[in-house]
């Protein structure tokens, strides 16, 4: 069984300031992971994906995540927050041979001016 | 590419009414998925379809929920006998038949918001 867990249902940052949003993950196979924003009223979009090529990812608007498997992680990062970013984040994880997404609670991001 | 398509975007109902969602995924897509996402939430898995066959249900899905893609283009989902519990926003997803594992990204609708009175 997979799972995600997201630390924080609710992060402040500053505008300029480093965001950090925690995600770790349960899989009893080499797991798939996503992170995935969403903006109000609005579906889900993919900011980024773990693809096992590279533990560092990048992905869209400044996004980057980190795969640590000693860690069971895969938190996102972006160096400097801007008013846009403000959102709600999900990580989800899938498992080899299942399309099937499981994601987290979700971390609802602020970004103070 | 126009993106996936849900109708209606809202929907409000009386306890015990059936409600009918369709969703119109990206027309090269032939793997459609439902969740459901409730307040404060992350997104829920309910079924997953390739082509016309629906291949996933999970243990969400009651009875009282019916899925279908008949022509393995667009989806409906059905509700019968709402409870107050089912509302909830309705997610529908696509995505590309050369997409396995990581390569496999969902493109997300922008959902139907359900109220059940």
């Amino acid at each position: 069984a997979q799972s995600v867990t997201q630390l924080g249902s609710h992060v402040s940052v500053s505008e300029g300031a480093l965001v950090l949003l925690r995600c770790n993950y349960s899989s009893s196979v080499p797991p798939y992971l996503f992170w995935y924003v969403q903006y109000p009223n609005q579906g889900l979009q993919l900011l980024l994906k773990y693809t096992s090529a590279a533990t560092l990812v990048k992905g869209i608007n400044g996004f980057e995540a980190e795969f640590k498997k000693s860690e069971t992680s895969f938190h996102l990062t972006k160096p400097s927050a801007h008013m846009s970013d403000a959102a709600e984040y999900f990580c989800a994880v899938s498992g080899a041979g299942s399309y099937q997404l499981t994601f987290g609670k979700g971390t609802k991001l602020s970004v103070i001016p | 590419d126009t993106g996936v398509s849900q109708d209606p975007r809202h929907k409000i109902t009386k306890r015990g009414q059936n409600v009918t969602f369709r969703c119109d995924p990206i027309s090269e897509h032939n793997r459609l998925y439902w969740y459901r996402q409730t307040l404060g939430q992350g997104p829920e898995f309910l079924t997953y379809f390739q082509n016309e066959a629906q291949l996933e249900k999970s243990r969400l899905l009651s009875d009282r929920f019916s899925a279908e893609r008949p022509k393995g283009s667009f989806s409906t989902l059905e509700i019968q006998r709402t409870e107050q519990g089912d509302s909830a926003m309705y997610l529908c997803a696509s995505s590309s038949p050369t997409g396995t594992g990581a390569n496999n990204e969902q493109f997300f609708g922008p959902g139907t918001r359900l109220t059940v009175l």
